[in-house]
């Protein structure tokens, strides 16, 4: 079974430039997660997916960060313009809906974004 | 307030060792999950442990124990006989609310360790 892939796995880009990342969840896994590490920070949530749908986007950081899943499979992140403080490492996880699971989400090798 | 405090921003352990990275949690939901990822230098997030709020007994996988005392809000990950690939960065994680429900989870800052020879 594959795993949650992301790519790329390193983007280099200038202030003011725009950027999509994609995951692609694990197969039949209903939840996607958009979270960003900031260096030497913690691993902060952006967003999560039902299916197609936003459940919580409350971790967002501003307009100029766009979630999509269309049809409820591979998810991008776009960040149109891109600042400085968009600079971090964004991963991917994905799970299992309902059952008596931990509830464990399956990460991504993440995106490292370097906005110069 | 931060929810999850990992005091630890790194930590040294020799090989064959047993080694504890202290976790801290703060909520007021009566049921929530803590868990453990190892991220090493490739870069992935790798599940080790996890310990339910209403389980009796403290996790257990392989070398991974986790040491949960509810009352004092810790959930400490134990690795014993440390190698060198467990060379890592460790993040102590929680989620609020039940099993069934999907996990938004909340992120220490983590600690690297590093097994030495």
């Amino acid at each position: 079974e594959a795993g949650v892939t992301q790519f790329p796995s390193h983007s280099v880009i200038e202030k003011g430039q725009t950027v999509t990342l994609r995951c692609d969840p694990i197969s039949g896994h209903d939840n996607l997660y958009w979270y960003r590490r900031v260096m030497g920070k913690e691993i902060k949530f952006l967003l999560h997916f039902v299916k197609e749908s936003k459940q919580d986007e409350s971790g967002m950081p501003n307009n100029r960060f766009l979630a999509e899943r269309t049809g409820g499979t591979y998810s991008t992140l776009k960040v149109q313009p891109a600042e400085l403080e968009d600079s971090g490492v964004y991963f991917c996880a994905s799970s299992h809906s309902g059952g008596r699971g931990t509830g464990e989400l399956f990460f991504g090798e993440g995106s490292r974004l370097t906005v110069l | 307030a931060q929810k999850i405090t990992q005091t630890q921003p790194g930590m040294f352990v020799q090989e064959k060792e047993a080694v504890t990275l202290d976790c801290t949690y703060d909520t007021s939901d009566p049921s929530y999950g803590l868990f453990w990822y190892k991220q090493p230098s490739s870069g992935e997030m790798i599940f080790l442990i996890y310990q339910g709020s209403y389980d009796q007994q403290n996790a257990t996988e392989g070398r991974y124990s986790l040491n949960f005392q509810k009352a004092r809000k810790s959930a400490n990950l134990v690795i014993s006989a440390s190698q060198l690939g467990d060379s890592a960065m460790y993040f102590c994680a929680m989620r609020e609310g039940g099993t069934g429900t999907a996990s938004k989870l909340t992120f220490g800052t983590g600690t690297r360790l590093q097994v030495t020879l």
